[in-house]
């Protein structure tokens, strides 16, 4: 069975926090992606990692930085927290070149007072 | 750039009604799109695609067929079940090279069945 997996399902920060959320999957997929998701707004992308130390941005990156020294692991680093972060993240990964079909994980939901 | 419209909800049913959630998009030729599913507390999971013009996706009793003419990816059920209600979000992959590595998806809409 295919997994995704974060490592926390909520969080809670303070403003200026450095904060990491981290992402593993066991299926060998090459590409791996973060999202955050906000009512009414859907899914947004922040980056997407095509590979081992490769990423590119995204949609919304600003605010945000990534780390991929692992092809399992995709970090997503906010440096420094704040409140209009908080927010639900989402990690995904796929495989390059296939179905484009993307598997999440649980999501982990951040909140930063 | 490439783009998903889908209704907004909430949609509010009875148990064994008729579903249907509308779904549109902008993009240059011919992307492959998606329903995705969030149950609640979970994550995003894939219900049904498909790749090209006329083609129809089904699974778990939904299906949607890519209309190309009308660019429209409607979601479908004849019967809903408590167990659907969720959150459906509708996705496509763009075929511009630069931005055929992503999903773009719809805002998301909130379906709750009742008993």
């Amino acid at each position: 069975d295919v997994k995704v997996t974060q490592s926390s399902r909520y969080l809670v920060k303070r403003t200026g926090e450095k904060v990491f959320l981290e992402c593993v999957q066991d299926m060998d997929h090459e590409n791996m992606f973060w999202y955050r998701q906000d009512p009414g707004l859907g899914l947004r992308l922040i980056y997407f990692s095509y590979d081992v130390k490769m990423k590119e941005k995204g949609d919304i990156p600003e605010g945000y930085s990534v780390s991929r020294e692992k092809k399992e692991r995709f970090s997503l680093i906010l440096e420094s927290a704040s409140t209009n972060q908080t927010s639900m993240y989402l990690c995904a990964s796929r495989v390059a070149g296939g179905s484009h079909e993307q598997f999440f994980g649980p999501g982990t939901r951040l909140t930063v007072l | 750039g490439d783009s998903v419209t889908q209704m907004e909800g909430p949609v509010t049913l009875s148990e064994e009604a008729f579903l249907t959630i509308n779904c549109t998009y902008t993009a240059t030729g011919y992307p492959s799109l998606f329903w995705y599913v969030q149950y609640p507390g979970e994550g995003l999971q894939l219900l049904l695609k498909a790749t090209k013009a006329d083609d129809k996706g089904s699974n778990k009793g939904f299906e949607a067929t890519y209309r190309k003419e009308t660019t429209s990816f409607h979601l479908e059920k004849g019967s809903v079940q408590v167990s659907d209600s969720a959150v459906y979000f509708c996705a496509l992959r763009g075929v511009r090279e630069g931005s055929n590595y992503k999903l773009t998806f719809g805002k998301g809409t909130l379906l709750t069945v009742n008993p």
